[in-house]
């Protein structure tokens, strides 16, 4: 039983280019949370999603990010037009249902901005 | 809003020492609270939780009591061990509407030293 999967585990981009994180979260779950940890930071909550919806962005900053759980395939988190201060580990949770008490987490996708 | 706020780190302790890592959190309602454990380079895993005061969670020698007169969800150890260090955070969750997302301390970084 594969638990939450994300790729790439490190991702390098220049200013200015797109980043695209992928999230497969563990079988049976169809509820998604993105997290952004900045260095020497806890954990920020940025989207919360269901398949197909989009369910709480409240912490989506209002521009250059997008977040997606289609039908088919993995969850992903798309940062267009980078810059540095994107730079930062994106964590993907997952959970069966809403009132599940605790996440399982990925290992995350470290993302360097050059 | 909500919020968790827990001891600045980080720890160094000797092997076999007590540990106590401090949290206290600030939720509108009635939270469930967490702690996870972060390995270097690792995500972040549920360590233990607790969903109601007075409720003790406990997991590998490690043990937190959720004390709702002191909104405190403090995280112990008799005896640390070396494999112990990592980053620990303290998290809550609370219910209700489309919410369900945790919200983290900023970590407290714990060094065991045989």
């Amino acid at each position: 039983n594969a638990g939450v999967m994300q790729n790439p585990r490190h991702l390098v981009r220049r200013r200015g280019q797109e980043a695209r994180l992928r999230c497969s979260p563990m079988k049976g779950h169809s509820h998604v949370y993105w997290y952004r940890q900045l260095p020497e930071e806890g954990l920020k909550f940025m989207v919360y999603l269901q398949k197909e919806n989009i369910i709480d962005e409240s912490g989506m900053p209002k521009e250059r990010f997008s977040a997606e759980f289609p039908k088919e395939g993995p969850s992903i988190l798309r940062i267009q037009q980078v810059v540095r201060g994107d730079s930062a580990a994106y964590f993907c949770a997952s959970s069966p249902n809403l009132r599940y008490y605790g996440y399982t987490f990925g290992s995350g996708t470290r993302l360097t901005v050059v | 809003g909500n919020s968790v706020t827990q001891m600045e780190g980080p720890v160094t302790l000797s092997e076999e020492a007590f540990l106590t890592i401090n949290c206290t959190y600030t939720a509108t309602g009635y939270p469930s609270l967490f702690w996870y454990v972060q390995y270097p380079g690792e995500g972040l895993q549920l360590l233990l939780k607790a969903t109601k005061a007075d409720d003790k969670g406990s997991n590998k020698g490690f043990e937190a009591t959720y004390r709702k007169e002191t909104t405190s969800f403090h995280l112990e150890k008799g005896s640390v061990q070396v494999s112990d260090s990592a980053v620990y955070f303290c998290a809550l969750r609370e219910y209700g509407g489309s919410q369900g997302n945790l919200i983290f301390g900023k970590g407290t970084k714990l060094s065991v030293k045989p």
